[in-house]
């Protein structure tokens, strides 16, 4: 089946603790994003990967590393969280940035206590 | 600078149909989008219209896009108590590669 797999989907942690969501997906995608989606802000993006090794900031990088050392592979890196971060992520992947048929990952809930 | 605006609740009866709308302010638009995300689950690509087109119809599902007034609306026919979920209006602009804009989200309410 095709999909987009992030883990874990519930997480609490505490200030400081360094942590990684990880993304993965099976479609061969070249391109893949990170979201965060807030209350009333909709989603806004993080950081995006055209290709392997290629990475740019999107919106809200701050705080947020990541690496494509993979095609497959997108992990989302907080080597310091704070309760700001405390929000619902999502990874996303695509053929290209045209984003027509993107796949979206069921989401990772963050709590940052 | 770019936004994406849409109310943020809207409740209906069953079998009524539902008008879900937004507003955008970017003119470089090349797609437009309603995306679906039911509860625990990620966004999914409900429908989309390229830029150059004011209408399209798919099944229950109606978009209208009026360029001039940068207006788009998802309409539902016969709307069903499983269309409950939070639909996002998205927007693919261009400049430095292609850039998605999402709205906060208009949670559908579906009175049995």
């Amino acid at each position: 089946e095709a999909q987009v797999t992030q883990n874990p989907r519930y997480l609490i942690t505490v200030t400081g603790k360094k942590l990684t969501v990880t993304c993965s997906q099976n479609m061969n995608h070249e391109y893949m994003s990170w979201y965060r989606q807030d209350p009333g802000l909709g989603l806004r993006q993080i950081y995006y990967s055209m290709n392997v090794e290629v990475t740019d900031k999107g919106d809200v990088p701050e705080g947020y590393k990541v690496s494509r050392k993979e095609k497959r592979n997108f992990p989302l890196i907080l080597e310091s969280p704070s309760p700001n971060q405390t929000s619902l992520y999502f990874c996303a992947s695509s053929f290209s940035d045209r984003a027509l048929l993107r796949t979206f990952g069921s989401g990772t809930r963050l709590t940052v206590v | 600078g770019e936004d994406v605006e849409q109310s943020l609740f809207l409740s209906v009866r069953e079998g009524d149909s539902s008008v879900i709308n937004c507003t955008y302010t970017d003119s470089s638009s090349t797609y437009l989008y309603w995306y679906k995300q039911e509860p625990g689950a990620g966004l999914q690509l409900l429908t989309y219209i390229f830029s150059n087109m004011d209408m399209k119809q798919d099944q229950r599902l109606t978009v209208l896009l009026n360029k001039k007034d940068k207006h788009l609306s998802l309409r539902i026919a016969d709307t069903q108590t499983g269309d409950s979920a939070i639909y996002f209006c998205a927007e693919s602009i261009r400049g430095g590669g292609f850039k998605t804009i999402f709205g906060a989200g208009t949670r559908l309410f579906v009175k049995a």
